[in-house]
């Protein structure tokens, strides 16, 4: 059974760019959430998709969207890039996204760094 | 709205020493409550959670939480801490309705020395 993966590991953009970042949850799950952890911080939820569809969102911009694709990977993108967005950024995925305790499950990350 | 309180933001221990990472949340709806822990460079894994039945949790790598209602607390603890311990810790929320996800505290570090 294949774990969550992220990639890239490492990213350094400059402001104002734009950057994608991807996600392949574990086999089986539908689920995608992505949360933006700065550094000394918890992670903070930015959105949830649930079979291609966005299902929850967190109190982020619109310049941070996302897409789900039909064998349930995923992509974060965010547009005009500020250094405040400097962050690891982590991918989790799990089996439903209704009423229930579904566990999540995390990758390892990607490190963005924007100068 | 939900919160998580980690009341520690560093914890220095010496190896096999016990310990407590204390966490304390607010909720007015039924909430699901885990701990993670994060080493360095790493992404989080899962060291217990509690969804409902008795209030004392076990994990892995020894580790066990206790939930108490009243208190809204779900304090972690370990009877005796090894160096490989040292990592972040993070105590999280869910609530039980669809689309939400998890909300965090701002993760405790365990710093265990010889």
């Amino acid at each position: 059974e294949t774990g969550v993966t992220q990639s890239p590991t490492h990213l350094i953009k400059t402001r104002g760019q734009q950057v994608t970042l991807r996600c392949s949850s574990q086999s089986g799950h539908n689920t995608v959430s992505w949360y933006q952890q700065a550094l000394g911080q918890g992670p903070q939820f930015i959105f949830q998709y649930y079979r291609e569809e966005e299902n929850g969102r967190g109190n982020f911009p619109p310049r941070f969207s996302g897409l789900q694709f039909p064998n349930y990977s995923s992509e974060l993108n965010v547009n005009a890039l500020e250094l405040d967005d400097s962050a690891l950024y982590l991918c989790a995925s799990s089996l439903g996204a209704g009423t229930g305790a579904y566990e999540q499950y995390f990758g390892p990350g990607t490190r963005l760094t924007v100068t | 709205a939900q919160s998580v309180t980690q009341l520690d933001s560093q914890v220095p221990v010496f190896e096999e020493a016990p310990v407590e990472l204390r966490c304390n949340y607010s909720s007015s709806v039924s909430v699901y409550l885990f701990w993670y822990v994060q080493y360095p460079n790493q992404g989080l894994q899962l060291l217990l959670k509690y969804l409902s039945g008795s209030t004392l949790v076990k994990g892995i790598n020894g580790f066990e939480a206790e939930f108490n209602k009243s208190q809204t607390s779900f304090h972690l603890r370990k009877p005796s801490v090894h160096i490989s311990d040292t990592a972040e810790y993070f105590c999280a929320v869910r609530v039980n309705q669809a689309g939400t996800a998890l909300i965090f505290g701002k993760g405790t570090t365990l710093s265990v020395s010889s």
